[in-house]
């Protein structure tokens, strides 16, 4: 089934102790982007990568660091957590860049960080 | 970079009704507009989209429409249907780059 993989679905951390959620998709899509999800704030794009060893910062990028070694994935890493990045984290894929091809969510990762 | 405004922030209407949701960005530059829902504890789905080129598409009782000049596109979803209840969110993408930016969402609810 061709999907995006977000691990873990949820996780209550404590600030400053580094954390890592993967992503893997099996579509062989290229472009790869994170996002957080806020109330009332919409998504917001965090970062992006448009092939292997390629990403850029989104609106949002603080405090993250993304990597691209391999195509189907794209960790989302938090070097030292802090409480204000509790929030659900979705990683999406598509074919290709932006707006060539729809978007494809994960199921979403819930981040609590005391 | 892209500004997106999305109205209004909820919405409740009765069951076979219509429902409007607003968009307006300000970056001329963008070029590709979709709309996603996400219902409760969902992930978001695209369910339309539309690009720069086209003033309107449809997909059932789903349409879009596409205003360059004020900057402007709206959702359109016609005989509302109880699911038809979620979050929806309109988005921006500009045709240099590959950030997607997302409206705040709008919580539309269908009453039977």
């Amino acid at each position: 089934e061709a999907q995006v993989t977000q691990n873990p679905r949820y996780l209550i951390t404590v600030t400053g102790k580094k954390l890592t959620v993967t992503c893997s998709q099996n579509m062989n899509h290229e472009y790869m982007s994170w996002y957080r999800q806020d109330p009332g704030l919409g998504l917001r794009q965090i970062y992006y990568s448009m092939n292997v060893e390629v990403t850029d910062k989104g609106d949002v990028p603080e405090g993250y660091k993304v990597s691209r070694k391999e195509k189907r994935n794209f960790p989302l890493i938090l070097e030292s957590p802090s409480p204000n990045q509790t929030s659900l984290y979705f990683c999406a894929s598509s074919l290709t860049g932006a707006g060539a091809n729809v978007l494809t969510f994960g199921a979403g990762s819930r981040l609590t960080v005391l | 970079g892209e500004n997106v405004e999305q109205h209004p922030s909820t919405l409740s209407v009765q069951e076979g009704d219509s429902a409007v949701i607003k968009c307006t960005y300000s970056d001329s530059a963008s070029n590709y507009f979709p709309w996603y829902k996400q219902e409760l504890g969902k992930r978001p789905q695209l369910i339309i989209d539309i690009r720069s080129n086209v003033g309107e598409k449809k997909d059932q009782r789903i349409a879009v429409t596409l205003n360059k000049t004020a900057k402007h596109f709206s959702l359109h979803i016609t005989e509302t249907q109880p699911e038809d209840s979620a979050v929806y969110f309109c988005a921006a993408v500009i045709n240099t780059g590959n950030q997607f930016y997302f409206g705040t969402g709008t919580s539309l609810t269908v009453i039977p």
